[in-house]
């Protein structure tokens, strides 16, 4: 019973340096999401998709790049590292096409940019 | 004027005391509202979810939803140590893709 699942946990880079955040789920979502939370600020949606093949920018999407091949799997490219983007990473998922049904988050990817 | 508002605290209570967390709103728009919790080192999860004004009841918990002032509230009674954790407000509009997430109120529960 995985549900959303991130990878990897914690990373630290260096500035200029690029990475990936995996994110798969097993629940057959259609609607996937990453945010970022930093430190009393709540959370803040970076992309978004409502299926494989579509993707869209949420309120933060400067710095950061998205693709959606799949169903299962929605990864958030970092490129060009920038102390900035030190934060914490969620990725979730939604199935319904109703919106106000509850997104499944993954634990998070911890990550700093030194 | 940021579109959700919520007391990031942190808040310290002694166990048994009765706990309210409140976020207010400005976009008229929104239709449904949900608490979320997150404890330390985890994603959030979906605690209670309303889209009426008035009060929503789970065990211990209690949604309030008052759309003419824009302002709603959980309380926890009887709160426990294991209830603390950071609890994150939402709301969106029916139809939209994205929520609108409040800043979080950390909550400690004192033994």
């Amino acid at each position: 019973n995985a549900g959303v699942t991130q990878t990897p946990k914690f990373r630290i880079l260096k500035i200029g340096q690029s990475m990936t955040l995996q994110c798969t789920q097993d629940m057959n979502h259609n609607y996937m999401y990453w945010y970022r939370q930093d430190p009393g600020m709540g959370l803040k949606l970076i992309y978004y998709s409502v299926g494989a093949g579509i993707t869209d920018k949420g309120e933060v999407p400067n710095g950061y790049n998205v693709s959606r091949s799949t169903t299962e799997d929605f990864p958030l490219r970092l490129e060009l590292a920038a102390p900035s983007q030190t934060s914490v990473y969620f990725c979730a998922s939604r199935g319904t096409e109703v919106s106000n049904q509850p997104q499944h988050f993954g634990d998070g990817t911890r990550l700093s940019i030194l | 004027q940021k579109e959700v508002e919520q007391d990031p605290g942190p808040l310290s209570v002694p166990e048994g005391a009765i706990v309210s967390l409140n976020c207010t709103y400005s976009n008229s728009a929104f239709q449904y509202f949900m608490w979320y919790r997150q404890y330390s080192r985890k994603g959030p999860e979906l605690l209670m979810y309303t889209y009426s004004s008035g009060n929503k009841e789970d065990g211990r918990f209690t949604a309030q939803v008052d759309k003419s002032s824009k302002y709603i509230s959980l309380f926890i009674r009887d709160s426990q140590p294991s209830d603390s954790a950071t609890y994150l407000c939402a709301m969106g509009v029916q139809g939209a893709q994205k929520l609108v997430f409040g800043q979080g109120t950390r909550l400690t529960i004192n033994p």
